[in-house]
């Protein structure tokens, strides 16, 4: 199971976000995924493999951690990063996601 | 590039068979690249997956779903299924079909809304 914290996150453009994501079982890094979803748009995918950021992501974005407690590091939020945030794992021949962090306007 | 779009009745009666389809294109579905996976996102909630097909033959589904769940390839149209049996209010939810690995999924179709109801 993936719990994800805050499930809202009140920020600014420009300020930094990290939004966190937890699971009650150690996670293989190389199965941890972070996406994004605009409303009315289907997920996007962030980053694979918990810090390797996919094509066409800019550098703002950012992943890390291992064990049960992977980050999600937005440094610089623009108008099209409020979304919401998924992380998702593999294991046990199975897929899950956490519940989302809602990024929205202060 | 590889694009996906899902097709299939938008609305269906409790108890009957949820049948969706994904049109794959920029890739074969038996070319081995990718999973073929459903997901689905219940109204205003999170993300649940439901299962995949790969190497055209093997499945894996979501133990909560397993019983009810079968996907498919047709080759021939270079489309994969999703049937999903017994279907109630629970099941209404936007269904989504994705490429993927064990490590991500991508590319996404644009997901295609479902209602249970009689």
């Amino acid at each position: 199971v993936l719990t994800q914290s805050p499930g809202t996150l009140s920020l600014s453009p420009g300020d930094r976000a990290t939004l966190s994501c937890r699971a009650t079982q150690s996670v293989n890094t190389n199965y941890l995924a972070w996406y994004q979803q605009r409303p009315g748009q289907p997920p996007r995918l962030l980053i694979y493999r918990t810090s390797s950021r996919a094509t066409g992501i800019p550098e703002r974005f950012s992943g890390s951690g291992s064990g049960t407690d992977f980050t999600l590091t937005i440094s610089g939020l623009e108008p099209e990063d409020f979304a919401v945030y998924y992380c998702q794992q593999y294991g046990d021949s199975q897929f899950t996601f956490g519940p989302g962090t809602k990024v929205d306007v202060k | 590039q590889v694009r996906l779009q899902e097709s299939g009745p938008g609305l269906v009666k409790p108890s009957e068979t949820l049948s969706l389809t994904c049109t794959v294109s920029g890739d074969s579905v038996d070319s081995g690249n990718h999973n073929w996976n459903w997901i689905r996102q219940r109204p205003g909630k999170g993300l649940e997956w439901i299962g995949y097909i790969y190497y055209s033959v093997n499945t894996i589904y979501n133990p909560s779903l397993r019983s009810r769940v079968t996907i498919s390839v047709d080759t021939s149209k270079n489309q994969f299924s999703l049937h999903l049996t017994s279907v109630t209010a629970a099941d209404t939810a936007i269904y989504y079909c994705t490429g993927g690995t064990v490590n991500w999924f991508d590319p996404w179709g644009q997901g295609t809304l479902v209602t249970v109801s009689s």
